[in-house]
């Protein structure tokens, strides 16, 4: 499948933990924040989102947590599975149409 | 089955040809975004569409061309294909274009020879 970066960060992490993903972003007017999800040879996938009025999203066994005064956002992923593995971007928006990627990192969840 | 679906899945073609990447949604999503993605670069924007025969330049227009003249095709043209557009290229659409979460396909890895 496609590639997405030889040297991105990467996670590694044993089958039932918790798993902890960062991600800095860069401008401090974005007020729309996603993570995504990317297997190898698929398009990116949408996990969850979380608007700037709020500083914690809860959905099935994933929580983004943001932190607009460090300009940092999570996603925790609870009893991480085999079937977690794959490259996690953060992205975020400014209102408008352009998305911002974050580069990247892998997920490697070990049995 | 709603979705978005690209084609081709892989091509392989020579520099200078003219090659065109194919998107269709179902969901009627009036946005729609094509992205690159490289190593070392991430994903790019080339161009996005808020409706038809609406279309606007992303982050790397150069060297590519796209329409819409219906809501759930977006087509993307390679005019004269380089080496440097060797890349998987990403189609995606939205509900609102902002504030909302990109749908992407599962993409058209493309190689210029």
């Amino acid at each position: 499948g496609e590639s997405v970066g030889l040297h991105l960060p990467t996670l590694s992490v044993q089958e039932g933990d918790n798993s902890i993903i960062n991600c800095a972003y860069s401008n401090s007017a974005s007020d729309y924040f996603i993570w995504y999800k990317q297997e190898s040879g698929k398009g990116p996938q949408f996990i969850i989102d979380i608007r700037s009025n709020m500083d914690k999203r809860q959905g099935q066994r994933v929580t983004v947590l943001l932190n607009k005064t460090v300009k940092h956002l999570s996603l925790q992923i609870a009893a991480t599975q085999p079937g977690d593995s794959a490259v996690y971007f953060c992205a975020e928006n400014t209102g408008g149409f352009k998305t911002i990627f974050g580069a990247g990192t892998r997920l490697f969840v070990k049995a | 089955d709603a979705g978005i679906t690209q084609s081709p899945r892989y091509k392989i073609t020579e520099t200078g040809r003219q090659v065109t990447l194919m998107c269709h949604q179902t969901w009627s999503h009036s946005y729609m975004f094509w992205y690159r993605q490289d190593l070392g670069h991430g994903l790019r924007l080339i161009y996005y569409s808020a409706a038809a025969d609406i279309t606007d330049k992303g982050e790397v227009p150069d060297g590519y061309v796209v329409s819409r003249s219906k809501t759930e095709n977006f087509p993307l043209t390679l005019e004269s294909a380089t080496r440097s557009q060797t890349s998987v290229y990403f189609c995606a659409s939205s509900e609102t274009g902002a504030n909302s979460p990109l749908h992407f396909g599962n993409g058209t890895r493309l190689t210029v020879t």
